[in-house]
């Protein structure tokens, strides 16, 4: 079990530029989820998986932003046309559906610095 | 609307003290909590999770309680030392499998 991870884990961009990352889950986990941390605050919910269908959106997920999930195992974030506040920590997690618990486990975060 | 709060931000005990941290919410529609350690620069490493049914877990030499009528959880550390100084988040969930809401930490430093 390698458990969740994320590429890059940093990427710095020019303003205006699009950016894309991803996240590959634990093997056997059907849900993935995205959020977003800015400094010295917790992590803010973006969207998740349930296998391949999206089933929920953040309001923060502008029309700018947009998620995959295409065969129901890794996930993409893109970020069109980046702007300052985009700069983030972006964070992916993933949870097994049905198991009692559905405990998240997170991966290292991908660092978003736009310039 | 759901609202997690913690308290207290920041907080720096000496090498060996026990603590709690505090970690309240507005919705009692609890489905489980969860409290994370967060490194410098990392990524979130899960420690506990309790469901709505429980009303602890414990792991080593921490101990997490909830209690849903009052809106609270407690993560008690015992014996405190420096490797485990980082920021330490709460996140509830109000259905199975739903997305996490979050506190936005205590930050916890323990002198040597």
């Amino acid at each position: 079990d390698t458990g969740v991870s994320q590429d890059p884990r940093h990427k710095i961009t020019k303003r205006g530029q699009n950016v894309t990352f991803r996240c590959d889950p634990i093997s056997e986990h059907n849900r993935l989820y995205w959020y977003r941390q800015t400094l010295g605050q917790g992590p803010e919910f973006l969207t998740y998986f349930q296998n391949e269908a999206q089933l929920e959106k953040s309001r923060l997920l502008s029309d700018r932003f947009s998620a995959e999930r295409p065969k129901g195992s890794f996930s993409t974030l893109e970020i069109q046309r980046t702007e300052q506040g985009d700069s983030a920590m972006y964070l992916c997690a993933s949870s097994l559906a049905f198991a009692s618990s559905y405990e998240q486990y997170f991966g290292p975060g991908t660092r978003l610095t736009v310039t | 609307k759901q609202e997690v709060t913690q308290i207290p931000a920041a907080l720096s005990v000496p090498e060996g003290e026990n603590l709690v941290l505090n970690c309240s919410f507005t919705d009692s529609a609890i489905y489980n909590l969860q409290w994370f350690r967060q490194d410098p620069g990392k990524g979130l490493t899960s420690l506990l999770l309790i469901q709505s049914s429980q009303r602890e877990q414990t792991s080593g030499r921490l101990n997490a309680s909830l209690d849903k009528s009052s809106g609270r959880s407690t993560l008690y550390i015992a014996a405190s030392q420096p490797g485990d100084s980082a920021t330490y988040l709460c996140g509830q969930s109000l259905e199975y499998g739903n997305k996490l809401v979050f506190g936005a930490g205590t930050i916890l430093r323990v002198k040597s």
